[in-house]
């Protein structure tokens, strides 16, 4: 299976700030097929950005998916107090798909 | 509008099985394949495996295989997860989600969760 590791662990960040989350993966994602997650606690995942770079219905233009291969990242180019949440990687390439463990993004 | 509604949460004993519903508006149901995620307490999330509705066509993780059945019911548009011989680590939400499509497997909408705590 394909292993996901999500960098950094936590990320301190005030609003307004730019956020940008690592997602790296042992083998190639060989489709771009890779997306990002939003979780709030006490909430279900919320879709931010699918194949790669695919902003999902209603996700605002500050949240960007990019990168391939191996090697992806989310940014979040100006912070907003919702934003400060969990944010997930998972890959849908190679069955079983697979899920970093998680970025928390909290507020410095 | 897409909805994915489950059953309530549950306390089983070590060993015992648990059965948790996922009813799905009819476009969902009819179009589209269904997978169920856990997420332990504090944890992340983790695939357990799917099914195609329209078809009962079903993909587990093969960690799950023998403990998990996926099953689909067309008269009602619900799909149920069925877990056997719990044990305490099976403790978590689980989530139905819908996947993008039939041929991509990231997850745009999602149920409620339903909380399965299995302790004696």
């Amino acid at each position: 299976e394909i292993v996901l590791t999500q960098s950094p662990g936590t990320l301190s960040l005030s609003p307004g700030e730019r956020a940008t989350l690592s997602c790296k993966a042992r083998q190639s994602v060989s489709s771009s097929y890779l997306a990002w997650y939003q979780q709030k606690p006490g909430q279900a995942p919320r879709l931010l950005i699918y194949d790669t770079s695919s902003r999902a219905t209603g996700i605002p233009d500050r949240f960007s998916g990019s990168g391939s291969g191996t090697d992806f990242t989310l940014t979040i180019s100006r912070l907003e107090p919702e934003d400060f949440a969990v944010y997930y990687c998972q890959q849908y390439d190679n069955s079983p798909w697979t899920f970093g463990q998680g970025t928390k993004v909290e507020i410095k | 509008q897409v909805q994915l509604v489950q059953s309530g949460a549950e306390v089983k004993k070590p060993g015992s099985s648990v059965r948790v519903s996922c009813k799905a508006s009819a476009d969902t149901f009819n179009n589209y394949p269904i997978s169920w995620v856990r997420q332990a307490p504090g944890q992340g999330l983790e695939w357990m495996g799917g099914i195609i509705p329209m078809f009962g066509t079903t993909n587990y993780v093969q960690k799950f295989q023998g403990r998990v059945t996926i099953t689909a019911d067309k008269s009602t548009n619900t799909v149920y997860m069925d877990l056997t011989s719990l044990r305490s680590d099976d403790t978590a939400v689980y989530y139905c989600a819908r996947d993008g499509s039939l041929t991509e497997s990231f997850f745009d909408y999602w149920g409620q969760g339903t909380l399965v705590t299995v302790s004696s």
